[in-house]
């Protein structure tokens, strides 16, 4: 099975950074996925890492350490519209469950202004 | 219609109704999913369908039954629920390739109270 752990909440002002971890422990591992989900609505992808190192798309970046079992999401240049929950989704590594993702209980960020 | 879509967006029923969710996927994808997401908990996977086929159960209760008549639609059928149903039952979609990254497309949900 897979355990995944992130903070519950994190608040921060608007035009900060914060820096959302995710740690995982699992049995196999095929990449991982962080979506944001506004209240209310369907989460919508962020990012994807399956291998070390940052990757960037504008105001987020996420890095992932396979060896630590670890991620984080930063959010740079915080907009209040990026007041949402953060899920953070691990997908496993046998052909049986190459379609499934587990996924940590969501981090909800606040920002205020 | 785009995207993944889910009706009813909210339902309220009792013990011993019967209701069925709804799932279309306009996105030409291969798998779909249903999950049920409660307050503070991860979204916890119930079904995936592959290629119409049911490859996952995660010991679901049978009072919820789904059905996949083609690889656009997906449908719940609930009978018989619990309060403790009540929750986000949430619809996703992806393509599905050979140990490729397949993000899942979701639904806006269903939210559901069972009285």
């Amino acid at each position: 099975g897979q355990n995944i752990d992130q903070p519950t909440e994190m608040t921060a002002t608007e035009g900060a950074i914060v820096q959302i971890n995710c740690t995982y422990q699992t049995s196999g591992f095929n990449g991982l996925f962080w979506y944001q989900q506004h209240a209310g609505e369907a989460p919508t992808f962020l990012s994807y890492n399956v291998l070390d190192g940052l990757e960037e798309k504008g105001r987020f970046s996420s890095f992932l350490s396979r060896s630590k079992g670890y991620s984080y999401l930063l959010l740079k240049e915080l907009q209040m519209k990026d007041s949402a929950s953060y899920l953070c989704a691990v997908r496993g590594m046998t052909t049986d469950s190459w379609g499934k993702l587990q996924f940590g209980a969501g981090t909800q960020v606040v920002v205020t202004p | 219609e785009t995207g993944v879509t889910q009706t009813p967006r909210h339902l309220v029923m009792g013990m011993t109704n019967k209701k069925s969710l709804k799932c279309e996927q306009h996105l030409g994808h291969n798998a779909m999913y249903w999950y049920k997401q409660s307050a503070k908990k991860p979204l916890e996977l119930m079904f995936v369908y592959n290629f119409k086929e049911q490859t996952e159960n995660n010991s679901v209760p049978s009072r919820f039954s789904p059905e996949c008549p083609n690889s656009s639609h997906l449908f719940l059928h609930l009978h018989t629920l619990q309060p403790e149903d009540s929750a986000l039952y949430l619809c996703a979609s992806s393509h599905v390739r050979d140990r490729g990254y397949n993000e899942q497309f979701f639904g806006p949900g269903t939210r559901l109270t069972v009285l």
